[in-house]
């Protein structure tokens, strides 16, 4: 089957920190693999994407490479800012089935 | 359009009346996606449709929600008989095909009383 595991949070970090959001996913087939953002208050945006193995998706100082051999697309920013807080989703497309998102993880940047 | 656009944006109701929610994908988008949010939760998958067809229906929490689609376009999710349970962010998405970016309405903010 298909699901994608997300790192747990609330994840608390002071400004410039760097940041790691763990995700890892079970797929059949080649799935797409992407990371949504949600701001306080606001809806769900697309915050970047990587369609097939090795690709790297970035966006806004944030990055993520699609590891086939590892399952994972784990998420990076080398140095965080107080606007970074936010709700992070890591979500699994895949032909022919639903999208699957992980729970969520909460950042709180600090100044 | 824009953007996906659902409306209302918030819904306050009474325990056991029913409430039609409603989702306008961005046009040209086949494929649209229903969830639920409730606070300080993930997101919960409901429904999709592909067209007009609901291939799966899997996330439907009980047989007091339903969904439907017409023409292609417009959604409308419906909940019977509402629960104070029922209360949640309901979100709806379309994409232009499976698998493809999801782009998310702003959300119907639900509460029943």
């Amino acid at each position: 089957g298909n699901s994608v595991t997300q790192m747990e949070g609330p994840v608390t970090l002071s400004e410039e920190a760097f940041l790691t959001i763990n995700c890892t996913y079970t797929a059949t087939g080649y799935p797409s693999l992407f990371w949504y953002v949600q701001y306080p208050g606001e809806g769900l945006q697309l915050l970047l994407k990587a369609t097939k193995a090795d690709d790297k998706g970035s966006n806004k100082g944030f990055e993520a490479t699609y590891r086939k051999e590892t399952t994972s697309f784990h998420l990076e920013k080398g140095s965080v800012q107080v606007s970074d807080s936010a709700v992070y989703f890591c979500a699994l497309g895949n032909t022919g089935n639903q999208f699957y998102f992980g729970t969520g993880t909460s950042l709180t940047v600090i100044p | 359009g824009a953007g996906v656009s659902q409306s209302p944006s918030n819904k306050v109701t009474e325990k056991g009346k029913d409430v039609e929610l409603r989702c306008d994908p961005i046009s040209g988008h086949t494929a649209l996606y229903w969830y639920r949010q409730s606070l300080g939760q993930g997101l919960e998958f409901l429904i999709y449709f592909q067209g007009n067809s609901a291939p799966d229906k899997s996330g439907l929490p009980s047989d007091r929600f339903s969904a439907e689609r017409t023409g292609g376009s417009v959604s409308t999710l419906t909940i019977q008989r509402t629960q104070q349970e029922d209360s949640a962010v309901y979100l709806c998405a379309s994409s232009l095909a499976q698998a493809n970016e999801q782009f998310f309405g702003p959300g119907t903010r639900l509460t029943v009383l």
